[in-house]
């Protein structure tokens, strides 16, 4: 098992330009999600689903889209991206839906935005 | 508004000492609790976890307290070793069927060899 895999680990967009930050799961897991870590404040959630074809907002959605076409796979798109979203991104999965279980996280992905 | 606080940003132990990180919460409808680790470069693994129903969960060298009138907890490491170093945080989420967890700042551990 490869567990939760993120592509790219590095990433430097101009502001304005948009980019999608890959994730996929090989453990079959129904719910995934999008963090983001920001210094002083903890990982925020983003997006999430709980299954192919359910996704919703977490605390900090605005920005970006995400879609479930498959179990596998949760790719998080960034619009127009934003100095503000300079950040560090992680996306995890769960094979639970009912509450957080424990939950897989990818190492990261690493934005800059200038 | 931060829900969930650490609010020592890091510390600093001798190895085979006892280790205490701290968390408190504000939002009394937590129920379930958290902890997560993580090295540089990596994604946050999961540690241990504790429902609001009990007030202590063991699992080898990590045990994890509730005090639920004080709204807070604390991780305990017995004994600390120089692997455990890296960043622990504290998660919390508001009810069973919640699908959000609330994450704090992060305490970063170094156990001294």
């Amino acid at each position: 098992n490869a567990g939760v895999t993120q592509t790219p680990k590095f990433q430097v967009l101009k502001t304005g330009q948009s980019m999608t930050l890959q994730c996929a799961q090989d453990m079959n897991h129904e719910y995934m999600s999008w963090y983001r870590q920001d210094p002083g404040m903890g990982l925020r959630l983003i997006h999430y689903s709980v299954g192919a074809g359910i996704t919703d907002q977490g605390e900090v959605p605005n920005g970006y889209n995400v879609s479930r076409s498959t179990t596998e796979d949760f790719p998080l798109r960034l619009l127009s991206a934003a100095p503000s979203q300079t950040s560090v991104y992680f996306c995890a999965s769960s094979y639970s839906t009912l509450g957080l279980s424990e939950q897989y996280f990818g190492p990261g992905t690493r934005l800059t935005v200038t | 508004d931060q829900q969930v606080k650490q609010n020592s940003p890091s510390l600093s132990v001798q190895e085979g000492r006892i280790s205490i990180l701290n968390c408190d919460y504000t939002n009394s409808m937590f129920d379930y609790f958290l902890w997560y680790k993580k090295y540089p470069a990596e994604g946050p693994t999961f540690l241990i976890s504790i429902s609001s129903i009990k007030d202590k969960n063991e699992d080898g060298r990590f045990t994890v307290f509730l005090n639920k009138s004080a709204k807070h907890l604390s991780l305990h490491i017995v004994p600390s070793q120089p692997g455990d170093s890296a960043v622990y945080f504290c998660a919390a989420s508001e009810g069973t069927g919640a699908n959000n967890l609330f994450f704090g700042t992060g305490t970063r551990l170094t156990v001294i060899p």
